[in-house]
This record gives C-alpha cells, sequence and structure tokens, in this order.
C-alpha cells in the first residue's frame, strides 16, 4: 500500500524557518518524480514544488522560489522541504505528492501537516 | 485567482446527475497535458479522482466521468449519493506559466 507521510510542521514566526519531511513506503521511491503541494485556509489547491527521481531537475512556483529548497534521500525513502524566511501567507497544511514519470497528474497524496506562520 | 476557472458551487439531491465545468486555456486545458479531477472529502487529503480527461484509477465508481472540450473540461457525477458531498478540483499543466495548475475548487452539497 503506497503511504506517505508528512512531519514537520508546527508554529513558526514570520521570518522563521523550518523543514518538512515526508516519508514514502510502499513503493520505490526513487522512480518517481515527487511534488509539494499547499492548501492555505478554506482555499484551493497550490503546487509549488517538484523534484525529479535524480534530483535534478528541480522547479518551483514564483511564490517560494528563493526561499524552499526542495531534497530528497532515496536511501531513506524520504522527501523534504527547507522553509526560510516564512511570510504569513505561507500558512497552509502542505501535502506531498507522487507523480509518475511522463504524467501530468498527481496520484497518491499525504495526509498534510499544518504550517501556520504567526507572530 | 486561479488559472484554471470552476464553479463555487454545485448541489444536487440524491440520485440526480451533476457537472462541474473547469475552463482553462490553451496553454493549459487546451495543450496535450490532459486534464485531471481530484476529489477532497471535508478533512482530508485530496484524491485522484479522474485522470487524462475521462480515466478512473482502480476503485473510483463509474458514476463518476469526465469531457474535455477545447479549453474546457467537465466532470460528471450520476446517481448522487451523499457521500459524495465533497470539493472537486481540476488540474493541469501549463506551459506558459511551466507550473502544474489547479481550479479554485467545487464545493459539491447534496441535498
Amino acid at each position: 500500500e503506497v503511504q506517505l507521510v508528512e512531519s514537520g510542521g508546527g508554529l513558526v514566526q514570520p521570518g522563521g524557518s523550518l523543514r518538512l519531511s515526508c516519508a514514502a513506503s510502499g513503493f520505490t521511491f526513487s522512480t518517481y518524480e515527487m511534488n509539494w503541494v499547499r492548501q492555505a485556509p478554506g482555499k484551493g489547491l497550490e503546487w509549488f514544488s517538484f523534484i525529479s527521481p535524480s534530483g535534478s531537475p528541480i522547479y518551483y512556483a514564483d511564490s517560494v522560489r528563493g526561499r524552499f529548497t526542495i531534497s530528497r534521500d532515496d536511501a531513506k525513502n524520504s522527501l523534504y522541504l527547507q522553509m526560510n524566511s516564512l511570510r504569513v501567507e505561507d500558512t497552509a497544511i502542505y501535502y506531498c505528492a507522487r507523480k509518475t514519470v511522463g504524467t501530468v497528474y498527481f496520484d497518491y497524496w499525504g495526509q498534510g501537516i499544518l504550517v501556520t506562520v504567526s507572530s | 485567482q486561479s488559472v484554471l476557472t470552476q464553479p463555487p458551487s454545485v448541489s444536487g439531491a440524491p440520485g440526480q446527475r451533476v457537472t462541474i465545468s473547469c475552463a482553462g486555456n490553451n496553454s493549459n486545458i487546451g495543450a496535450p497535458y490532459g486534464v485531471h479531477w481530484y476529489q477532497q472529502l471535508p478533512r482530508t487529503a485530496p484524491k485522484l479522482l479522474i485522470h487524462d480527461i475521462n480515466n478512473r484509477p482502480s476503485g473510483v465508481p463509474d458514476r463518476f466521468s469526465g469531457s474535455k472540450s477545447g479549453t474546457s473540461a467537465s466532470l460528471a457525477i450520476t446517481g448522487l449519493r451523499a457521500e459524495d458531498e465533497a470539493d472537486y478540483y481540476c488540474q493541469s499543466y501549463d506551459i506558459s506559466l511551466s507550473a502544474w495548475v489547479f481550479g479554485g475548487g467545487t464545493k459539491l452539497t447534496v441535498l
């Protein structure tokens, strides 16, 4: 059974940093593209980061480029998101989402983790 | 402001048929990247419902179907059931933005 489990969320002050993790199981993690998608409270879904199976290429949405860094450790079957210079508008539920190479959709999602940026 | 445009809400009685529209342009839905749909039940993560216009992953009932015409797409739900009450999102890839994009979501209420 495919499972994606996010961790590392919480409350952080504006300008602060946080690192999210996504533990994968039930599939060959190293062969899949991985993404981060977020959902602000009461709002819709926003894709913002992608990493290929080899670790390159990496893509970011304009809203996070230069502040967030996506990475992966295939030996640990884990995806990471380093978030720096956090803003109030980064408050959201953060989901890791799997994508098969050659497709354009996200076939499995984690349960999500809440990040709250507030003073 | 989402790249793909969906109605904020739709509703229907049990057993009825409802459709949810998703409007885009030639950079996303009109491009050869397909359109995909997700169901988000209350307080849960999104789940893939339809991919590549009208393909259902294993376990998704055939009451759910999709279609596309030009730069717009639709999700149809027949035989509406109480458990279908959820938020539904369309998604595509936008070649101009070089980004995966979503619609703003449509809340389905089963009356």
